[in-house]
């Protein structure tokens, strides 16, 4: 089953411009993790946030965790043309990573 | 070296035909992971392996077939594939099954005609 819904389906912003992508999911978790896939390749780990901790960094990535709604936002700055890619969250439920359907991001140079 | 390793890169097989993808780490990771994903879609967990044993089967046909011989490599056997398999196969591997970072190959782009 699919706990994290990603919101919006699908981004397109400049270059240069602010990309913020949402995920909510259903049940209590341990830690909420961000993942990128370049078109027909394999997934690559972002960033990974503890349910204890509220806000992460790293690079010109800032993820946010609030766990009262069951939601978190990756946030990508001064977002560039490679930035282009999906984007999934995935949380850790039952013994395993459940993965959400995905943001895909367009940026235009 | 967090490199995962899966070969072939693409497949194309007929239905009637026996192949194997091959997935290799050498991070030490005791959890491997096999998923199938359609094109717009996330993935979908298939097996998980832990320790060498089979730990997850999300009830996938018979007609694939997991193995792990050893720590560092997971095969997926393939026999009596529909067109509707067709999809991009990823293996992944974490320090050890659970909420851990997972480390993803590149896939293997498989065409069942």
């Amino acid at each position: 089953s699919q706990q994290g819904e990603e919101d919006p389906q699908a981004l397109s912003i400049q270059e240069g411009e602010n990309a913020t992508m949402n995920c909510s999911y259903k049940t209590s978790i341990n830690n909420l993790q961000w993942y990128r896939q370049n078109s027909g390749r394999g997934l690559v780990h972002l960033i990974l946030i503890r349910s204890n901790e509220r806000e992460k960094h790293s690079g010109r990535l800032r993820v946010t965790l609030d766990t009262s709604k069951k939601s978190s936002s990756l946030l990508i700055t001064a977002s560039r043309a490679a930035d282009t890619a999906s984007y999934f969250c995935a949380t850790d439920e039952y013994s395993t990573l459940t993965f959400g359907k995905g943001t895909m991001l367009l940026v235009s140079p | 070296d967090t490199e995962v390793t899966q070969t072939p890169k693409h497949l194309v097989m007929g239905m009637t035909n026996k192949k194997s993808l091959k997935c290799e780490q050498h991070m030490g990771h005791r959890a491997m992971y096999w998923y199938k994903q359609k094109a717009k879609k996330p993935p979908e967990l298939m097996f998980v392996y832990s320790y060498e044993k089979l730990s997850i089967n999300e009830s996938v046909p018979s007609r694939f077939s997991p193995e792990c011989p050893n720590s560092s490599l997971l095969n997926l056997h393939l026999h009596a594939l529909q067109p509707e398999d067709s999809a991009l196969y990823l293996c992944a591997s974490s320090l050890t099954q659970g909420g851990n970072i997972q480390y993803f190959g590149a896939g293997t782009r498989l065409s069942v005609l």
